[in-house]
């Protein structure tokens, strides 16, 4: 059974400091999906990256960036140079053939 | 319209009554999911469609959750027999094509939800 844990239930940082959520998934197969979304105050989950299994190369978007690792079956966020703009819960999530499995979700407050 | 598109947004209904949750996707998506996110807690994968068919009912938590999608477009999710736990925000999404699929990237496009309380 596929399953993702994102330990960090919350995390609160200064505006400009740079903060990591972490994501741990569980899987069986070799071919698989990770994402990870956004769900602002307003609810509605934003898309913000995927990645398959074959392709661990680390990948960067403005002050985005992902760290993917088969070996340690991890599949890090990092937000370098926080703004406040960035508070919202961030999911990570798991697909290995259609449906979706994510994680609890980790809050991310930014105070300015 | 633009985005995903789910109604009503808000449902209040009694707990024994029966409720129909509607969701329009992307035009053009022929992938339709449907989740359901409890409070502080992640979406939780309930039922896939790819065109008409479901694809994946695996998440659906009993015989009295129910979806269809007649037509590859509109779907409805179906609850019967209402109970309190199933209070939740129902959310909707679309993709393109599904992953695995040639072209099919898996991004996910999601609704506003519709928050259903059951009393």
């Amino acid at each position: 059974a596929q399953k993702v844990t994102q330990a960090q239930t919350e995390i609160s940082v200064v505006e400009k400091e740079d903060v990591t959520l972490d994501c741990v998934y569980e899987t069986r197969d070799t071919t698989y999906y990770l994402f990870w979304y956004k769900q602002p105050p307003s609810g509605e989950l934003v898309f913000l990256i995927r990645r398959n299994s074959f392709d661990e190369q680390n990948e960067i978007s403005g002050r985005y960036s992902w760290n993917f690792q088969k070996s340690t079956s991890s599949f890090n966020f990092t937000i370098t140079a926080s703004q406040v703009v960035d508070s919202a819960v961030y999911f990570c999530a798991l697909s290995e053939a259609g449906d979706m499995r994510f994680g609890a979700g980790t809050r991310l407050t930014v105070k300015p | 319209g633009a985005g995903v598109s789910q109604t009503p947004s808000n449902k209040v209904t009694e707990k024994g009554k029966y409720v129909e949750l509607r969701c329009d996707p992307i035009s053009g998506h022929t992938a339709l999911y449907w989740y359901r996110q409890s409070l502080g807690q992640g979406p939780e994968f309930l039922i896939y469609f790819q065109g008409t068919g479901a694809a994946d009912d695996s998440g659906l938590p009993n015989d009295r959750f129910f979806a269809v999608r007649p037509e590859g477009s509109v779907s409805t999710l179906k609850i019967q027999r209402t109970e309190r736990g199933d209070s939740a925000v129902y959310l909707c999404a679309s993709s393109l094509r599904p992953l695995g699929l040639a072209g099919g990237l898996g991004e996910q496009f999601f609704g506003p939800g519709t928050r259903l309380t059951v009393l």
